[in-house]
């Protein structure tokens, strides 16, 4: 129930493609997804955040696509750069709770030069 | 603020040595969060305090693990005695309560080996 499920594991994409990372739930009292970021040797940081009110959240080249039907949502990134290649980690809690984010296994992203 | 602050970076130790990890979170942060990532589970979250407080330490994995939180600005994980499966990234994060975006600050995390 606790569960977020995230694939792929490792993402290879050329410079200037589109990176496609995807994350499907069980629990439907998720109410806040936020990716993280991690590069090597760092913490996670967050990236990006949706709430299930909306089915679409963009920054700059960073989009967050919430299917709430399906339980899933996606990270899309635009004009991948190899700055990109990173870990990225969806998770989902329930906002009002105590802030408990339940994370995804993480997809390790190469951006080629 | 120089966000959460883990220490040491790294460590090593031999296995049966009790191992100590330390945590300073952001000032003001009210909930703090011990996980540990490693490649076959990725990143699980251990114990969190709310207010120095003990919620919940069910992803504690042994008795061999304890965390305290004495003020709301220090906080330590122990391993005693450590064990080589134990070798990982051990990572410290805090946020704050209230209304609105829940994000979680993550310290650089302390590499733990345990040989």
């Amino acid at each position: 129930q606790q569960q977020v499920k995230q694939s792929p594991q490792s993402l290879i994409v050329q410079k200037g493609g589109i990176s496609i990372i995807n994350c499907a739930y069980e629990n439907t009292a998720f109410d806040y997804f936020p990716w993280y970021q991690q590069f090597p040797g760092k913490g996670p940081a967050l990236l990006i955040a949706i709430r299930p009110d909306v089915s679409e959240k963009k920054e700059g080249r960073f989009t967050i696509s919430f299917n709430k039907s399906a339980k899933q949502f996606s990270l899309h990134i635009m004009d991948s750069q190899p700055g990109d290649s990173a870990t990225y980690f969806c998770a989902a809690t329930v906002s009002g709770s105590a802030r408990q984010l339940t994370f995804g296994s993480g997809t390790q992203l190469t951006v080629l030069p | 603020d120089a966000g959460v602050i883990q220490s040491p970076r790294h460590e090593v130790t031999e296995m049966g040595q009790e191992v100590t990890l330390r945590c300073k979170p952001i000032s003001g942060h009210d909930y703090l969060f011990w996980y540990r990532q490693t490649m076959m589970r990725g990143l699980e979250l251990l114990i969190y305090f709310n207010n120095n407080v003990p919620i919940d330490d069910s992803g504690m994995p042994e008795d061999r693990f304890s965390a305290k939180m004495p003020n709301a600005s220090f906080s330590t994980l122990k391993i005693q005695p450590s064990e080589p499966r134990d070798s990982a990234v051990y990572f410290c994060a805090s946020s704050r309560q209230g209304a609105g975006n829940t994000e979680a600050f993550f310290g650089q995390g302390t590499r733990l080996t345990v040989v």
